[in-house]
């Protein structure tokens, strides 16, 4: 079974710094679709970024990148210049068609 | 409104009532999904709806009921709940099936 893996429930930074979110997943599938998506406190979930299994190039959407080691099945997120709009819950998510699965989280604080 | 929402945000019930949660997308997707959040586990797909068609039910007891009369709209019945099912329920929408979702705020629901 696919399962997706945040080692760390919670995570801290200062502000204006940088933060690295761990995840892992496992399956056996070559073509997948990776996510890493936000809920702030008032709940919604939005998405931060995205990877494409089949793309070698890191997606990056302005201060948020990805690591994508697809043999090591791991698809860590980096926040440069942290804010404090980034305190949330962050969510790895792995997407096969209709088999999505979402890690546990990662509480992330931002100390200002 | 744009984008997924959901009502009610709250919901209280007893064990014996019988309550509906709804979910619409003003954002023209074919594919619509409840997932169950739970306070430190991982988000739970339970239904997956492609163009009004079910084509997922993770192994989701009979007492949750989905219904889905077309593309925008889509419902979750719940008849004769226990405690455990309370929880943060969230609806999603997503355009292709590799296309990320989109999330409601969530209706967060208390059996009592």
């Amino acid at each position: 079974a696919q399962t997706v893996t945040q080692s760390q429930p919670e995570m801290s930074v200062q502000e204006a710094e940088t933060v690295t979110l761990s995840c892992t997943y496992d399956t056996s599938e070559s073509d997948y679709y990776l996510f890493w998506y936000k809920q702030p406190p008032s709940r919604q979930m939005i998405l931060v970024i995205r990877q494409e299994a089949y793309k070698q190039q890191n997606a990056t959407e302005n201060r948020f990148s990805v690591n994508f080691q697809k043999a090591a099945k791991s698809f860590s997120l980096k926040i440069s210049d942290s804010q404090l709009g980034d305190a949330a819950m962050y969510f790895c998510a792995y997407r096969r068609t209709n088999d999505m699965r979402f890690g546990a989280g990662t509480r992330l604080t931002v100390k200002p | 409104e744009t984008g997924v929402t959901q009502t009610p945000r709250h919901l209280v019930m007893g064990m014996t009532n019988k309550k509906s949660l709804k979910c619409e997308q003003h954002l023209g997707h074919n594919a619509m999904y409840w997932y169950k959040q739970s306070a430190k586990k991982p988000l739970e797909l339970m239904f997956v709806y492609n163009f009004k068609e079910q084509t997922e039910n993770n192994s989701v007891p009979s007492r949750f009921s989905p219904e889905c009369p077309n593309s925008s709209h889509l419902f979750l019945h719940l008849h004769t709940l226990q405690p455990e099912d309370s929880a943060l329920y969230l609806c999603a929408s997503s355009h292709y099936e590799y296309n990320e979702q989109f999330f409601g705020p969530g209706t967060r629901l208390t059996v009592l």
